[in-house]
């Protein structure tokens, strides 16, 4: 069965580096999703992405945040300058069409900023 | 805009019993709603949807749920409760306003007991 794939499963780094996290979404799947999850915490939408460009970004979402889908099955979200609040799990997810089609998550990638 | 609230952070039910996650949302526009669980350092697996079609949904693993506009409820239910169900499970709509992203409610953590 297809699936969304995360790498790395866990990245640690010190504050105020850049990250990139990886994910491979499924091969014929149009539409593109980061969410995060504080520990503890709902999980939270960041953004989303279709047609090579972002559709929608939560406030959460600042400056520091970009995605690129620089290949044709690559989708990263870089953080440029990691704070001690980026701490969380991130997840990407893919859907082959908009509305009520089913979102699948990868495993996610934990980051921990210290 | 649409929200989700679920009640109860700990659900704890002794295996073979009842169980019963409670899921309230809110929505201006008939809502796509999905059910999600996490098992423990894993990603968010589909459990089930709802798109408008029938309300009673049946989703995997001996899950269903049930949507009732006039109370604005889509609970989970299981009749008899596996060891294996122990997991944290999400509510989640789909915002049709923007770009369908999910919008999760605080999530529910499952215990079953011996």
């Amino acid at each position: 069965e297809p699936e969304v794939t995360q790498t790395p499963s866990h990245q640690v780094t010190q504050m105020g580096q850049e990250v990139i996290l990886r994910c491979v979404p499924i091969s014929n799947h149009l539409y593109f999703y980061w969410y995060r999850q504080i520990l503890g915490q709902k999980v939270e939408f960041l953004v989303s992405f279709y047609n090579n460009e972002i559709s929608e970004k939560s406030e959460i979402f600042d400056d520091q945040f970009s995605v690129e889908r620089p290949d044709g099955s690559n989708f990263t979200l870089k953080i440029r300058s990691t704070k001690l609040e980026d701490s969380a799990m991130y997840f990407c997810a893919s859907s082959d069409t908009s509305g009520g089609n089913i979102q699948y998550f990868g495993a996610g990638t934990r980051l921990s900023v210290l | 805009a649409q929200s989700v609230t679920q009640l109860g952070s700990h659900v704890s039910v002794s295996e073979g019993a009842l169980v019963l996650l409670r899921c309230n949302y809110s929505s201006s526009v008939p809502p796509y709603l999905f059910w999600y669980v996490q098992y423990p350092n894993q990603g968010l697996q589909l459990l089930l949807k709802y798109t408008s079609a029938a309300t009673l949904v049946k989703g995997i693993n001996g899950f269903e749920a049930e949507f009732k506009k006039s109370e604005t409820s889509f609970h989970l239910t299981k009749p008899s409760a596996h060891m294996s169900d122990a997991a944290e499970y999400f509510c989640a709509v789909s915002d049709k306003d923007s770009s369908y992203k999910l919008i999760f409610g605080s999530g529910t953590r499952l215990l079953v007991r011996p």
